[in-house]
């Protein structure tokens, strides 16, 4: 069974610019959440994809949007990047079989905004 | 809204003893899950353990273990034989029923020393 994967690892971008985070669930996995894990802090949840539908919304500016494909793989985009964008950025996925099911994490991806 | 919260921004342990770290929340979910989950240095976020709120009886994970008391809302995990391999950020979380968004506290950093 694979597990979730993210890439890349690390991202070096300049503000103003735009950049594109992509994961991929792990197998049998239909849902995908978003987290902002800034420095020192637990992860803020961004945004949750279900079967190809934004399901969830955290409290994130409309510069924060996001993509789910028919594989159930994912994308998250940011725009006009600002230097506080900088921050670990986490996916989840999981079976949502019943209401609430365990999210399962991937390693992340670092992006630096200078 | 969901809140939770770790008091204890640092702990530390020595190996194979035992130690608890705090966790309280505040719902008003009727139905609602709780989290702990472990970030080594690599980042990746690996659950520990899973409690439904429904359940009386407290979750259990080979050596890891909750005191789930739901009336004061507290949730504390206790690591028992402590590990160096435990050594990590934990932190506690928690779900609506009708909602796979996961809150976050700040983390507890634990140290285990040999």
């Amino acid at each position: 069974e694979t597990g979730v994967t993210q890439s890349p690892t690390h991202l070096i971008k300049t503000r103003g610019q735009q950049v594109t985070l992509r994961c991929s669930s792990q197998s049998g996995h239909n849902t995908v959440s978003w987290y902002q894990q800034a420095l020192g802090q637990g992860p803020q949840f961004i945004f949750q994809y279900y079967r190809e539908e934004e399901n969830g919304r955290g409290n994130f500016p409309p510069r924060f949007s996001g993509l789910q494909f028919p594989n159930y793989s994912s994308e998250l985009n940011v725009n006009a990047l600002e230097l506080d964008d900088s921050a670990l950025y986490l996916c989840a996925s999981s079976p949502r079989r019943r209401n609430q099911e365990t999210q399962y994490f991937g390693p992340g991806t670092r992006l630096l905004v200078l | 809204a969901q809140t939770v919260t770790q008091s204890q921004p640092e702990m530390s342990v020595q190996e194979a003893e035992t130690v608890t770290l705090s966790c309280t929340y505040d719902t008003s979910e009727s139905d609602y899950y709780l989290f702990w989950y472990k970030q080594p240095p690599s980042r990746q976020m690996i659950l520990v353990i899973r409690q439904e709120a429904y359940k009386q009886q407290n979750a259990t994970e080979n050596r890891f273990s909750v005191n789930f008391q739901k009336a004061a809302k507290s949730f504390s995990l206790k690591i028992s034989d402590s590990q160096l391999g435990d050594a990590a950020m934990y932190f506690c979380a928690s779900a609506g029923g009708g909602s796979e968004k996961l809150v976050f506290g700040k983390g507890t950093k634990l140290t285990v020393n040999p």
